[in-house]
């Protein structure tokens, strides 16, 4: 069974200020997919990154950078320099591969609040 | 513009009505979900369709009945509602294939009185 855990449940940061989200998981499948997704307060699901289990590249997009370690079953998630705008609940979700038709098993979802 | 688009947005109704929301997805994607978010923000995966065939059902009652008339659309209806429907549904689309994102409409949220 595929399971994720997000354990932090709010972060308040002041704006400037990086936050990490931490996301653990637990599979059985040898190749799996790992996702973010933002829910800003208007209630969307905003798609951020994917990552496959066999590609341990961490990546940097503009303010948004990703750290993936099969070691710890990690794929957290850092905003540098926070703004406002990034307030939002975050979700980290999970699709292994014997799910070959993609369902995904999401954290429970971790609120970024941005004071300015 | 290319998206996943739900109707309604907001749905209010009493206990025991029957309501449907409807999904359209123009992406040209071939495998479309229902998802539904509870008041605690938790997602959990409903149905799910490929070219017009169930291929995911999890544990819901069976008063959810979905509904794919094509690739590009894909209908919930819910029959009996209670007041532990409310929630809000989200329609999601992707393109089969290992991985691939899944790109979600705005949501519908459901209001059981």
């Amino acid at each position: 069974a595929q399971k994720v855990t997000q354990a932090q449940t709010e972060i308040s940061v002041v704006e400037k200020e990086d936050v990490t989200l931490d996301c653990v998981y637990e599979t059985r499948d040898t190749t799996y997919y790992l996702f973010w997704y933002k829910q800003p307060p208007s209630g969307e699901l905003v798609f951020l990154i994917r990552r496959n289990s066999f590609d341990e590249q961490n990546e940097i997009s503009g303010r948004y950078s990703w750290n993936f370690q099969k070691s710890t079953s990690s794929f957290n998630f850092t905003i540098t320099a926070s703004q406002v705008v990034d307030s939002a609940v975050y979700f980290c979700a999970l699709s292994g591969i014997t799910d070959s038709w993609g369902k995904l098993q999401f954290g429970a979802g971790t609120q970024v609040v941005v004071t300015p | 513009d290319t998206a996943v688009s739900q109707t309604p947005k907001y749905l209010v109704t009493q206990m025991g009505n029957d309501k449907s929301i409807k999904c359209e997805q123009n992406l040209g994607h071939d495998t479309m979900y229902w998802y539904k978010q509870d008041s605690k923000k938790f997602l959990k995966i409903m149905f799910s369709y490929n070219n017009k065939e169930l291929i995911i059902n999890e544990t819901v009652p069976n008063r959810f009945s979905p509904k794919s008339p094509d690739k590009a659309h894909l209908n919930l209806h819910i029959n009996s509602l209670e007041l532990g429907d409310s929630a809000v549904y989200f329609c999601a689309s992707r393109k089969s294939g290992r991985g691939s994102e899944q790109f979600f409409g705005p949501g519908t949220r459901l209001t059981v009185l």
